[in-house]
C-alpha cells in the first residue's frame, strides 16, 4: 500500500535553531510531493511542492525541501526557525497513477520556544 | 478566491443518528476531495469527485457513508447510523485536475458521536 512516513512526531526547538523534518514515501512510480502546514486554529495550507525539475524546492517563509529519489525522501528544512513557525507539518504524496489523490503522513508537531 | 467553506464547523450527535456535512469548493476548481482526520493522524482520503462524477472511494468508506456532488459545485457527505468510531474531523479540499496541483482545504467539520 502507498504510504508516507514522518519520523518525528514532536520536535521542540529554540528560536534561531535549524530545522529538518524527515519524510519518506513508499515506491509507486512517478510522484508529486508536498509539505502542508497547519498553524494553530487554522486550516491546512501549502508550504511547498515538488513535481519536476530542480529537486531542491523553496517555499514560503524560508522553508525548503529536497527530493532525493534514491532514498524516497522529501525532507523539509529551515535554517533558522521563529516562534511563529510553531505548527503541525504534514508531508503528502500524490502518485501519478492516483489521479490527484494525496496520501498524507501523520504529521510532525513543531514547537518553537522564544 | 473565497476559499473552501464547510458547514457546520462542529456537529454533536447521538449514536445511530444520521448527519450531513456540506462543502463549497473554490468555484473554478473541478476536483473536490473528502478526507477524515483523527487526533495524531494525518488526513485519510475518503473520496473524490471530478465535476459531478465520483471517481474513487476509499475502503475506509463503509456503506453508511455517501457523498454527492450533484451539479459539480458543492458536495455533501452523509453518514448514516453514526457510530462512536466516526468521531473525527471531516475535511474537504478542492483543486484542479492536474496531479501536481495543490489542495485548498476548508476548516473542517468536527463530528462528535456520543
Amino acid at each position: 500500500a502507498q504510504s508516507v512516513s514522518q519520523h518525528n512526531h514532536h520536535v521542540i526547538l529554540s528560536e534561531a535553531a535549524s530545522l529538518e523534518l524527515g519524510c519518506n514515501y513508499s515506491y509507486g512510480g512517478t510522484v508529486n510531493l508536498f509539505w502542508y502546514v497547519q498553524y494553530p486554529g487554522q486550516h491546512l495550507q501549502l508550504l511547498l511542492k515538488y513535481f519536476s525539475g530542480d529537486p531542491l524546492v523553496k517555499g514560503i517563509k524560508g522553508f525548503e525541501a529536497e527530493f532525493i529519489k534514491s532514498k524516497f525522501s522529501f525532507n523539509l528544512r529551515k535554517p533558522s526557525v521563529q516562534w511563529s513557525d510553531t505548527a503541525e507539518y504534514f508531508c503528502a504524496v500524490t502518485y501519478n497513477t492516483n489521479a490527484g489523490k494525496s496520501t498524507f503522513g501523520d504529521g510532525t508537531t513543531l514547537t518553537v520556544k522564544p | 478566491d473565497t476559499g473552501v467553506s464547510q458547514d457546520p464547523r462542529h456537529k454533536i450527535t447521538k449514536r445511530g443518528q444520521n448527519v450531513t456535512f456540506r462543502c463549497d469548493p473554490i468555484s473554478e476548481h473541478n476536483r473536490l476531495y473528502w478526507y477524515r482526520q483523527t487526533l495524531g493522524q494525518g488526513p485519510e482520503f475518503l473520496t473524490y469527485f471530478q465535476n459531478e462524477a465520483q471517481l474513487e472511494k476509499s475502503r475506509l468508506l463503509s456503506d453508511r457513508f455517501s457523498a454527492e456532488r450533484p451539479k459539480g459545485s458543492f458536495s455533501t457527505l452523509e453518514i448514516q447510523r453514526t457510530e462512536q468510531g466516526d468521531s473525527a474531523m471531516y475535511l474537504c479540499a478542492s483543486g484542479r485536475d492536474r496531479g501536481h496541483e495543490k489542495l485548498f482545504f476548508g476548516s473542517g467539520t468536527q463530528l462528535s458521536v456520543l
